[in-house]
């Protein structure tokens, strides 16, 4: 089953605009992961967020985290037809399962207009 | 360097055989997971490798499904009597670490079962 819930599923923007994706989870979580998908290919870890931390910058990229209400938002600004693809948020519930491995939300569909 | 190959890409299997899918990880990475990708979904935990040990195989389906990592290196997952539900993208992922940080992703399976 999905960990988490993305929003919006889908979201159009024009280039040069900037795109927000909102993530919620359920689990106690040691850090917490975005990956963005191109249409046809593998997954490529863009950011890792710890617990402890509440904002993260890389490059075009802002991450947000609120553990108390369990959400990370995603920033990418001035966004690039290139930036068209599917993000993901993953996290990990190794603090309440023990269990190593990645649980993913159901996606963001980004599509930039050139 | 080299990143996560897979092979083969694209399986087309009738229902009832057998399949063998292969993952080659980077070089030196000590965890190997594999994941079930649905159409529109994000990829759902099967099993994760840490060396040549399979610690956790909660994700597996069914008892249809079998991995193993024989020397801790390259990992074959496969699917015994293959039905039509098995249809999906197969998603390895390999990592460096011994605990949820990012993962390196391989392009995947996609396996058709008719």
């Amino acid at each position: 089953s999905q960990q988490g819930e993305e929003d919006p599923q889908a979201l159009s923007i024009q280039e040069g605009e900037n795109a927000t994706m909102n993530c919620s989870y359920k689990t106690s979580i040691n850090n917490l992961q975005w990956y963005r998908q191109n249409s046809g290919r593998g997954l490529v870890h863009l950011i890792l967020i710890r617990s402890n931390e509440r904002e993260k910058h890389s490059g075009r990229l802002r991450v947000t985290l609120d553990t108390s209400k369990k959400s990370s938002s995603l920033l990418i600004t001035a966004s690039r037809a290139a930036d068209t693809a599917s993000y993901f948020c993953a996290t990990d519930a190794e603090k309440d399962t023990g269990r190593r491995a990645l649980t993913f939300g159901s996606g963001t569909r980004l599509q930039v207009q050139p | 360097g080299a990143g996560v190959s897979q092979s083969p890409r694209y399986k087309v299997a009738k229902r009832g055989q057998d399949v063998a899918l292969r993952c080659d990880p980077i070089s030196g990475h000590v965890s190997l997971f594999w994941y079930q990708q649905a159409l529109g979904q994000g990829p759902e935990f099967l099993t994760y490798f840490q060396n040549e040990a399979q610690l956790d195989k909660s994700g597996l389906p069914s008892d249809r499904f079998f991995a193993e990592r024989p020397e801790g290196s390259v990992s074959t997952l496969k699917i015994q009597r293959t039905q039509q539900e098995d249809s999906a993208v197969y998603l390895c992922a390999s990592s460096p670490y011994r605990t949820t940080y990012e993962q390196y992703f391989g392009p995947g399976t996609r396996l058709t079962v008719t």
